[in-house]
């Protein structure tokens, strides 16, 4: 199986700050990396799928970077609405789907 | 508008059964992969089970493998999931999500999820 790890686990952050999160694979998965974000009791949503493509309606502050085992999730000035916790899934293969542990975002 | 709706969540004792339904509309349900995706209380998410359009494939994580089974009705727009032999650690709100059309396996809708407790 694929592990995926993030960090942090947890970051502080200031309104306008620009906010990295970092997902390691734990073999190559080319570019086939998305990432989601989770507010408290609603479903995830994705905003980035192929390691840097922009799903339809998501901010262009938000941006994907990186390939093989090292992918980056960028904000680059954190808004009020972005306070959440944020997982990052590998698709590698399509019968063996694995997340990483989730980067909460909370309020500095 | 993709609507995503579960439903046939609850309390079951350990080694009971229980099947979720996803009601679908907004789209051509029977050209999509679908998929289940698991959440427990505080915890991360965790990918459980998908099947393709035609119901010919479907692939499983090791943990359920044997206990669950993944189904459709395309007639019907419906997903099902059946779990059976539950245990205390399937505890989750389980969302039922949709394959986006690009290439992969990437959720590009969710519905609001339906908590199972498994509990004695």
């Amino acid at each position: 199986d694929i592990q995926m790890t993030q960090s942090p686990s947890t970051l502080s952050a200031s309104v306008g700050d620009r906010v990295t999160i970092t997902c390691r694979a734990s073999q190559s998965i080319s570019t086939w990396l998305a990432w989601y974000q989770q507010k408290p009791g609603k479903a995830p949503k994705l905003l980035i799928y192929k390691a840097s493509s922009l799903e339809s309606g998501v901010p262009s502050r938000f941006s994907g970077s990186g390939s093989g085992t090292e992918f980056t999730l960028t904000i680059s000035s954190l808004q009020p609405d972005d306070f959440a916790t944020y997982y990052c899934q590998q698709y590698n293969s399509n019968s063996l789907l694995t997340f990483g542990g989730g980067t909460k975002v909370e309020i500095k | 508008e993709v609507q995503l709706v579960e439903s046939g969540g609850g309390l079951v004792q350990p080694g009971g059964s229980l099947r979720l339904s996803c009601a679908a509309s907004g789209f051509p349900f029977s050209s999509y992969w679908m998929n289940w995706v698991r959440q427990a209380p505080g915890k991360g998410l965790e990918w459980v089970a998908n099947i393709n359009q035609d119901g010919s494939e479907k692939y499983y994580v090791d943990s359920v493998k044997g206990r669950f089974t993944i189904s459709r009705d395309n007639a019907k727009n419906s997903l099902y999931l059946q779990m059976s032999s539950l245990r205390v650690e399937d505890t989750a709100v389980y969302y039922c999500a949709r394959d986006h059309s690009v290439p992969g396996v990437v959720f590009d809708s969710w519905g609001r999820g339906t908590l199972v407790t498994v509990s004695s």
